[in-house]
Formats: C-alpha cells, structure tokens, sequence
C-alpha cells in the first residue's frame, strides 16, 4: 500500500483558509485518498476521498496532482473547532487491505483567534 | 448522516473481568469493523465482519472475540480483561469492502482495565 507523508503541524489563523499537504509518491492509479480528522479523545471524522478529480463537500475541497503523487485539503474558513488531527489515507480499490484503513501520525493542525 | 453509536464512551474494568463493548449502524452497512487505538501504535483492527454471522480476523485478535447476530449489531468481547487491554476501541462500518466505500467510525470507547 502507498504510504503518505505529512508536516507534523500546521498554524491557521480563525477565519482564514487551511491548505494540509499530503504526499502520496508512490500511490497506485486505482488507489483512493481519504481524509479524516480526529479531535482530542473522539473517534475518527470522515471528510473526503478521491481517486483522480478535485473533490468538494460542505467540509473542504480535495486537490489532487495530475500525477496523483500528493494532494492538498483546504478547509475554506478554519474555525476553532476546526483545531485537530488531520490523516491522509491511501486505500487500495479492493482486497483486504481496502478495509484496513493505516493512519500514520497526520497533521496537528492548530487553529488561533 | 451515517450514524456509529458506541455504547460506553467511558469504562473502568478489572482484570479477569469479561467486558462487552456494543456498536450499532444505522445506515444497513455490510461491513462492521472494531479498531483499537493507541498512542504511537495508530490505529489497529481488531476483527471485522463482511455479513451477519460472518467474523474475519484482523491484525491484533488475540484476547478478543466478536459477535455479528444482526447486521447493524457488532460486538466485541473480552473474554478475560487484562490492563494491556487499555485502550480507545473503535467501531466502525462501511457500506461495501471496496476502496470506494467510506469507511465511519464512532465516538470510541475507552477502557480502563485495572
């Protein structure tokens, strides 16, 4: 499985665009990036995946390289709540190891008044 | 919104003691998952079931076993607590096995085990 490589933290002042980086060098054409977020002391939070194309939710907008070999959460307008661990995930399209989801130790991102 | 609910957020068991922790999906996912987390271990499966009555193991079952008797129902058991059993457990679920199935989880447990 591709392995990611991200900062171990991250400063956003409240209010202002929060860009996290992952690299992903050695990911699979068929391989889809996944984003979670987890906050002190709960369970993992769900935010976007995808495979070749930009992606946006209501959460954040996902840019993938055209070479797919990283990519780059933007949480439009962080907020204090937005303060938490984010984890890029590399998962194959099937087979076993499509259900085992890898955290590495993420992004500590720090949202600031 | 997919919904993961955990029955304990919080529990405090001694050794020896058999503990259940309880999960519940309500979004008819197939695939139920328990995870365990621990600080610079990252997240560890435990067990998953693909359908109901269905168990696989995952990388860590040793001391744990699982129970699928209804298909939004996953429960993770120890038969016999021990404090190396400390940690945060997370259930999750998924529609389907493949890479395109989100995969949710829920708030966690976490378990003391003195």
């Amino acid at each position: 499985d591709a392995k990611t490589t991200q900062p171990p933290s991250m400063d956003c002042a409240e209010g202002r665009a929060a860009n996290l980086p992952c690299n992903h060098s050695t990911i699979s054409g068929n391989e889809y990036v996944y984003w979670y977020r987890q906050i002190h002391s709960q369970g993992p939070q769900y935010i976007i995946h995808g495979l070749k194309n930009n992606e946006t939710n209501e959460m954040a907008s996902l840019i993938i390289t055209e070479d797919r070999k990283s990519s780059t959460l933007i949480l439009p307008h962080a907020t204090l709540r937005d303060t938490a661990v984010y984890y890029c995930i590399v998962r194959p399209p099937s087979g076993g190891t499509a259900s085992k989801l890898t955290f590495g130790t993420g992004t500590r991102l720090q949202v600031t008044l | 919104d997919v919904k993961v609910t955990q029955s304990s957020r919080y529990l405090v068991k001694r050794t020896g003691e058999k503990v259940f922790l309880e999960c519940v999906q309500d979004m008819d996912h197939e695939n139920m998952f328990w995870y365990r987390q621990d600080p610079g271990l990252g997240l560890r499966l435990i067990y998953f079931s693909y359908d109901v009555k269905m168990k696989e193991k995952g990388d860590i079952p040793e001391g744990y076993s699982v129970s699928r008797e209804k298909k939004e129902r996953f429960s993770l058991i120890l038969e016999s607590a021990s404090t190396n059993q400390t940690s945060m457990y997370l259930c999750a679920s998924s529609l389907g096995r493949l890479g395109r199935n989100t995969i949710y989880f829920g708030e966690g447990s976490w378990l003391t085990v003195v």
